[in-house]
């Protein structure tokens, strides 16, 4: 079983839908939840973080961290054709010399 | 440079050969990683290279695998002998310093055919 589950899609909305991407995690040492965003053909950006649990917001974007159910989510609002693209989310213990744990990716397309 | 440059962007290779992929980091930082990209298995860790520190070579799936990083900045990633099961995108990222959350800026990739 892997680490970090992560449902791999695809995942097609209309345009301004409120999206919802998600992850579920083994690794109860994981402390670090990282969103990251790949464009086709590129290496992926880094959207959010946060640390432990709770919610954080940027923007449009969301990132909330469950770490009771060992679940973490991110929520893109008033989605645009240009969020598409596929999301990994990652996760890192607070010792792991930044060693990152990643999710598959779920791809998503936002429809004009 | 402005970002993380990887080369060649693609590389078709015969199995058996050798390959040789480049990563040029972000001028300044530290840490460099490189990670493998496979259809559905996400990312996953090779190694890691932290300042003059011996790198964390745990990622490593085989002793076919090796990298250097010379001078604190340029890193090559040699894969010998090459399989099909080699066949991966393989992204280089680098970050200012050693974070457990990363903050990584990635290059583009090689994308490697093993044939």
């Amino acid at each position: 079983q892997k680490e970090v589950e992560q449902d791999p899609g695809p995942l097609s909305v209309p345009e301004g839908a409120i999206v919802s991407l998600n992850c579920t995690y083994s690794n109860s040492a994981f402390q670090y939840f990282m969103w990251y965003r790949q464009y086709s053909r590129k290496g992926p950006e880094l959207l959010m973080y946060t640390y432990s649990s709770g919610n954080k917001e940027d923007g449009r974007f969301t990132a909330q961290v469950d770490k009771s159910s060992k679940y973490i989510s991110l929520f893109i609002r008033d989605s645009q054709p240009s969020d598409s693209a596929t999301y990994l989310c990652a996760m890192s213990e607070e010792d792991s010399g930044s060693r990152l744990t990643f999710g598959e990716g779920t791809q998503l397309t936002v429809n004009p | 440079g402005a970002g993380v440059s990887q080369s060649p962007s693609n590389k078709v290779t015969e199995k058996g050969k050798d390959v040789e992929l480049r990563c040029d980091p972000i001028s300044g930082h530290t840490a460099l990683y490189w990670y493998r990209q496979s259809l559905g298995q996400g990312l996953e860790f090779l190694i890691y290279f932290q300042g003059n520190s011996a790198p964390d070579k745990s990622g490593l799936p085989s002793d076919r695998f090796s990298a250097e990083r010379t001078g604190g900045s340029v890193s090559t990633l040699t894969i010998q002998r090459t399989q099909q099961e080699d066949s991966a995108v393989y992204l280089c990222a680098s970050s200012l310093a050693r974070t457990a959350w990363g903050g990584y800026t990635f290059g583009s990739g090689t994308r490697l055919t093993v044939v």
